[in-house]
């Protein structure tokens, strides 16, 4: 496996403000992604992040509300633009290591909008 | 694209019982399918996965079954332990892309 890590581990953020999260791991990765795991639910895909690219977005979710940046094979953003108390939730990412093909999750980050 | 289906959404037993999570999916190109654990306030964590080219896999106490032409998929915990109450997520999809289900919860009473 690898390290996974994210950075806020949690926030509390006005409303109508924006939070970026921070996702590194330790190996080089084919894929990453993000996901948003609201309170007592399940996990939903956000978008996929590709490397020097635009993010592939999955239904629901647009780019304007959730940029993602990739520059790198083991770094990933997400930006929660605009907030409302209903992005209270936590995000996570998750990397497909090279070579293999299990999806291993971050840490987390707990998202409070007041 | 892919529905995962998960039941049941809370289940209870005695330790030392066996416990059964069951899943079915919708998308006939779906070819892999992970199981995740996931403890109170704490990342999921994989604990085994099938894929379709395989029927059944098996990890000491853990094994999932796979029934392409039904398409469904179970995991099986035997000789259950208090340590193994957490909620449990299926996942199912293909290109590294995973729709999951709604988790169970599984409590193990001593």
């Amino acid at each position: 496996s690898a390290v996974i890590s994210q950075k806020p581990s949690r926030d509390i953020c006005q409303r109508g403000t924006s939070l970026t999260i921070q996702c590194q791991v330790d190996s080089q990765v084919t894929m990453m992604f993000w996901y948003r795991q609201q309170p007592g639910q399940s996990l939903t895909l956000i978008a996929t992040a590709n490397q020097g690219s635009e993010a592939t977005y999955e239904s629901g979710f647009v780019i304007d509300k959730f940029p993602i940046s990739r520059p790198n094979l083991t770094f990933s953003t997400l930006t929660v633009s605009n907030m409302s108390p209903e992005d209270s939730s936590i995000y996570l990412c998750s990397v497909v290591l090279r070579d293999a093909y299990e999806q291993y999750f971050g840490p987390g980050t707990r998202l409070t909008v007041t | 694209g892919e529905n995962v289906e998960q039941h049941p959404s809370t289940l209870s037993v005695q330790e030392g019982d066996s416990a059964v999570i069951k899943c079915t999916y919708s998308d006939s190109a779906s070819n892999y399918f992970p199981w995740y654990k996931q403890e109170l306030g704490k990342r999921p964590q994989l604990i085994i996965d099938i894929r379709s080219n395989v029927g059944e896999k098996k990890d000491q106490r853990i094994a999932v079954t796979l029934n392409k032409t039904a398409k469904h998929f179970s995991l099986h915990i035997t000789e259950t332990q208090p340590e193994d109450s957490a909620v449990y997520f299926c996942g199912g999809g293909s290109n590294y892309k995973l729709t999951f289900g709604k988790g169970t919860l599984l409590t193990v009473n001593p």
